[in-house]
């Protein structure tokens, strides 16, 4: 199994510009997640997804942040004006169909960077 | 609300001697408990995970957890550790309260090993 995987590793990106994050889930896994990792904050969830639909985005920062997954395969998270506090690490994880209690699994990460 | 305390920020350890990394919960009914790692730029790895089956949890390389519900403890521990240990440990918590499967994070603790 390929994993979780996230596309691109690295963006280098200048204030106002639109960024466009990308990730694939685990094959058969039926709930994504996308985070965010900062040192002064940790681990944020943004965006949980359950069957491609998003159920809680209560921890979107703002209208700048946007979350798509238009089939099982494929979900997008879309920064319009980025801003140099959006600098972080973005996550994506993944989690299978099935009881409650499952654990999530994360991709590489993207390190975006805001100038 | 769930919610985990990592009792360190750091913890150094010679290599070949035993690793405790201290985790507290709280939670206001029986938890999902796990523990990821993150090596330098990588992503989160799970290390184990206790879901209500046996208390003792044993994970990859060589950790291992036990579930103390009298002490609302999650500690993990190695034997012996190795170089390739050093990374940043987090333990996690489920929160079903939002009716899915949240993750909650500690704020991490690093482990650095010495040769």
């Amino acid at each position: 199994d390929a994993g979780v995987i996230q596309s691109p590793r690295h963006e280098v990106t200048e204030m106002g510009q639109e960024v466009t994050l990308r990730c694939k889930p685990i094959s058969g896994h039926n709930s994504l997640f996308w985070y965010r990792q900062t040192m002064m904050r940790g681990l944020e969830l943004l965006i949980y997804f359950n069957n491609n639909v998003p159920i809680d985005d209560s921890g979107m920062p703002e209208d700048r942040f946007s979350a798509k997954m238009p089939n099982a395969s494929f979900s997008t998270l879309k920064i319009q004006p980025s801003e140099p506090r959006d600098s972080a690490v973005y996550f994506c994880a993944s989690s299978p169909k099935g009881v409650l209690r499952v654990e999530q699994y994360f991709g590489p990460g993207t390190r975006l960077t805001v100038t | 609300a769930q919610s985990v305390t990592q009792l360190d920020s750091h913890v150094s350890v010679s290599e070949g001697t035993p690793v405790l990394l201290r985790c507290n919960y709280s939670s206001s009914y029986s938890p999902s408990l796990f523990w990821y790692v993150q090596h330098p730029n990588k992503g989160l790895q799970l290390l184990l995970k206790y879901t209500s089956a046996a208390t003792l949890v044993k994970g990859i390389n060589g950790f291992e957890a036990e579930f103390k519900k009298s002490e609302t403890s999650f500690h993990l521990t190695k034997p012996s550790a190795h170089m390739s240990d050093a990374a940043e440990y987090f333990c996690v918590v489920s929160d079903l309260n939002t009716g899915f499967q949240k993750l909650v994070f500690g704020t991490g603790t690093r482990l650095l090993v010495s040769p």
